[in-house]
């Protein structure tokens, strides 16, 4: 099946400090879903990117797909504890399949 | 409110003890999943359907079966569980065949002794 890698696996930020994680697949993705998983929760859709090179902003989270569309990255500027959770992309193949990055969680000090 | 229910959201049990794990969405959507979550692996989809009666294999289809007879409901059953088969199963939809966005249920943590 499809392959999507996330990095970083882990990142423990400073309040205040921006974040980012990366998609990367060897193939060209159809598009992108990022999902946001709070600690004991359940994941919770944030957004999706289809056409090359495209950008989305949400407040203060900027989403990019490569203009290759084989990558993906979410940005977050200025984190708060808020945005503590695990974070991941998704690709949705065929209209059918669905394939997971494996998630970056992220633990924001205050 | 528009939701998806899982039901157990907790379950210990033995080897070899047949399981069904219960999902149901009140959004009429067409497209559901299983998902099973493991510690470093992400999540991986079990089996999907695209409407009633129309269901296929995901990633990691092997000891699950599933049944998509209402639109509604999609059971995800575990008809010989083993203890690979530990892990927090989440079930999702969403509108239309695919590649839309998905609504998590809470999740069901199974655990096989």
């Amino acid at each position: 099946g499809q392959q999507v890698m996330q990095i970083p696996q882990y990142q423990h930020v400073q309040e205040g400090e921006d974040f980012t994680t990366y998609c990367n697949s060897s193939t060209t993705l159809s598009n992108i879903q990022w999902y946001k998983q709070r600690p004991g929760g359940h994941p919770v859709f944030l957004i999706q990117l289809v056409k090359s090179g495209e950008v989305k902003k949400q407040k203060r989270l900027t989403f990019q797909f490569g203009e290759a569309k084989k990558n993906s990255s979410l940005h977050i500027t200025a984190t708060q504890t808020t945005d503590v959770g695990t974070y991941f992309c998704a690709e949705t193949w065929g209209y059918q399949k669905v394939t997971f990055g494996t998630g970056t969680k992220l633990q924001v000090i205050p | 409110e528009a939701q998806v229910t899982q039901n157990p959201r907790y379950l210990i049990t033995v080897t070899g003890k047949k399981l069904t794990v219960t999902c149901s969405q009140n959004m009429n959507h067409e497209y559901m999943s299983w998902y099973r979550q493991d510690p470093g692996l992400g999540l991986r989809q079990i089996y999907y359907s695209m409407n009633v009666e129309v269901t296929d294999k995901g990633d990691v289809p092997e000891g699950y079966k599933v049944s998509r007879k209402e639109k509604r409901n999609f059971p995800l059953i575990l008809e010989s569980p083993s203890p690979n088969q530990t892990s927090l199963y989440f079930c999702a939809s969403s509108a239309g065949t695919g590649g839309q966005p998905q609504h998590f249920g809470d999740g069901t943590r199974l655990s096989i002794l």
